[in-house]
């Protein structure tokens, strides 16, 4: 049974780095077949993906986020993280790890939907 | 980058009502488009994918249709256990892969 498991703070300071990790059991993140993934939920926002990563392809990012954010793994641990820098409070949500499945979209197997989630850790942004 | 629209916000309605949630999209996303259940406190949990196929362990009453920009997702028979907050989100062509802003379905 794939199991997603966020840790990190609950609390970070404005203009601080976001360290988040995912911990994957039940498959290894090196799997070819499959992309992982973050992403937030904010009363503002609404759901917004964040960057996905996969063993043998470039990292995603949004575009919105992407001069601030780094995503990488530990294969070893069966996990993989997140940086997000100068967060602002406008950034304070839940955030989601999530297996983003793999999907023919024109011919090309790309990421697509998410098909787990981790139950979500809260961060909040203020000093 | 494509935006997703759904309607209603907010959809008040009884057990055993049929449902329909409308989801649309800026621009063509073909036939990519997912639907998802997010229950109170808990996380989001895929419902559809391919704008048609239920993820494994949805029940049947849960169906998707549509293609192209305008898409609709049906709950035949509303269930206690299906009050709660639906979202779609598309994954045609390169990213961001976006969301909408969701449909509540409450208890009437």
């Amino acid at each position: 049974q794939l199991q997603l498991q966020e840790s990190g703070p609950g609390l970070v300071e404005p203009s601080e780095t976001l360290s988040l990790t995912c911990s994957v059991s039940g498959v290894s993140i090196k799997d070819e077949d499959y992309y992982w993934g973050w992403v937030r939920q904010s009363p503002g926002k609404g759901l917004e993906w964040m960057a996905t990563f996969s063993y043998s392809e470039t990292n995603q990012y949004t575009p919105s986020l992407s001069s601030r954010l780094s995503l990488s793994a530990d294969t070893s641990r069966n996990h993989f993280s997140v940086k997000l820098r100068s967060v602002t409070a406008a950034e304070t949500a839940v955030y989601y790890c999530v297996r983003h499945r793999g999907a023919y979209v024109n011919g090309y197997f790309k990421p697509a939907f998410f098909d787990y989630w981790g139950q979500g850790l809260r961060v909040t942004v203020s000093s | 980058e494509i935006v997703m629209r759904q309607s209603p916000a907010t959809l008040f309605e009884s057990p055993g009502e049929r449902v329909t949630l409308s989801c649309r999209a800026s621009q063509s996303v073909g036939s990519k488009l997912a639907w998802y259940q997010q229950r109170p406190g808990q996380a989001p949990r895929l419902l559809i994918y391919d704008v048609s196929s239920r993820a494994t362990g949805i029940p049947a009453r849960f169906s998707g249709s549509g293609s192209g920009t305008e898409f609709t997702l049906t709950i035949s028979s509303l269930q206690s256990e299906d009050f709660a907050v639906y979202f779609c989100q598309q994954y045609s062509s390169r990213p961001p892969w976006t969301f909408g802003q969701g449909t509540r379905v409450e208890m009437k």
